[in-house]
């Protein structure tokens, strides 16, 4: 079974300091989707970024960059010079790469960027 | 611009009355969307797929008959829950699945919707 953890339920950080917010997966399959979503207090999931799991390379964009290990199963997210804007709820999720296979979702990391 | 429009954000209702949800995908067509419930401080827990022209597929201790599914069109699948009682309340958001060449593969969500059941 699939199974995405993010053990970090809260972060607090002052503004302009970085941030990385963790995420481990299980899955049995060779190939999937690992993914992040960003959910600000009006409750819209917002799409960030999805990785094949054969594509290891990192990404960076903007302020934003992703570290995906698949020797330790995890696909962790960094915030350079956070901002308040920043503040939501960031969910890792993964699914299988064949069609039409729906999301599991980690329990989200609540983020919190104090000015 | 927003690809998926959910309709409404937000709903107050009597308890036994019925409520529908609209979800519409605004940028391509979608064969397959998506259903999730999401309870206060926790993850989307899934409830249902939804396929253009077919039946809903449920998660396992879904009520099928109190949570409607219909996906009518390449655009538009909608969510009925029905003789909604104070223990529905909760988000419910909706996403569409991208298909075809490029970024396939990827959800899409909707705003949600709030329900409250008085």
């Amino acid at each position: 079974a699939q199974k995405v953890t993010q053990a970090q339920t809260e972060i607090s950080v002052v503004e302009k300091e970085d941030v990385t917010l963790d995420c481990v997966y299980e899955t049995r399959d060779t190939t999937y989707y690992l993914f992040w979503y960003k959910q600000p207090p009006s409750g819209e999931l917002v799409f960030l970024i999805r990785r094949n799991s054969f594509d290891e390379q990192n990404e960076i964009s903007g302020r934003y960059s992703w570290n995906f290990q698949k020797s330790t199963s995890s696909f962790n997210f960094t915030i350079t010079a956070s901002q308040v804007v920043d503040s939501a709820v960031y969910f890792c999720a993964l699914s299988e790469a064949t069609r039409n296979t729906p999301l599991v979702f980690g329990k989200g990391t609540r983020l919190s960027v104090i000015a | 611009g927003a690809v998926v429009s959910q309709h409404p954000s937000w709903v107050i209702c009597k308890s036994g009355t019925s409520v529908k949800i609209e979800c519409r995908s605004l940028d391509f067509q979608a064969t397959t969307m998506f259903w999730y419930r999401q309870f206060p401080k926790q993850s989307l827990m899934l409830m249902a797929t939804s396929n253009e022209g077919s039946k809903a597929t449920y998660e396992q201790g879904v009520e099928k008959d109190k949570f409607l599914i219909n996906h009518a069109s390449l655009t538009l699948s909608t969510l009925t829950v029905t003789s909604a009682h104070p223990e529905d309340s909760s988000f419910y958001i909706c996403s569409v699945l991208t298909s075809g060449n490029g970024a396939k593969n990827i959800q899409y969500f909707g705003a949600g919707t709030r329900l409250s059941v008085l």
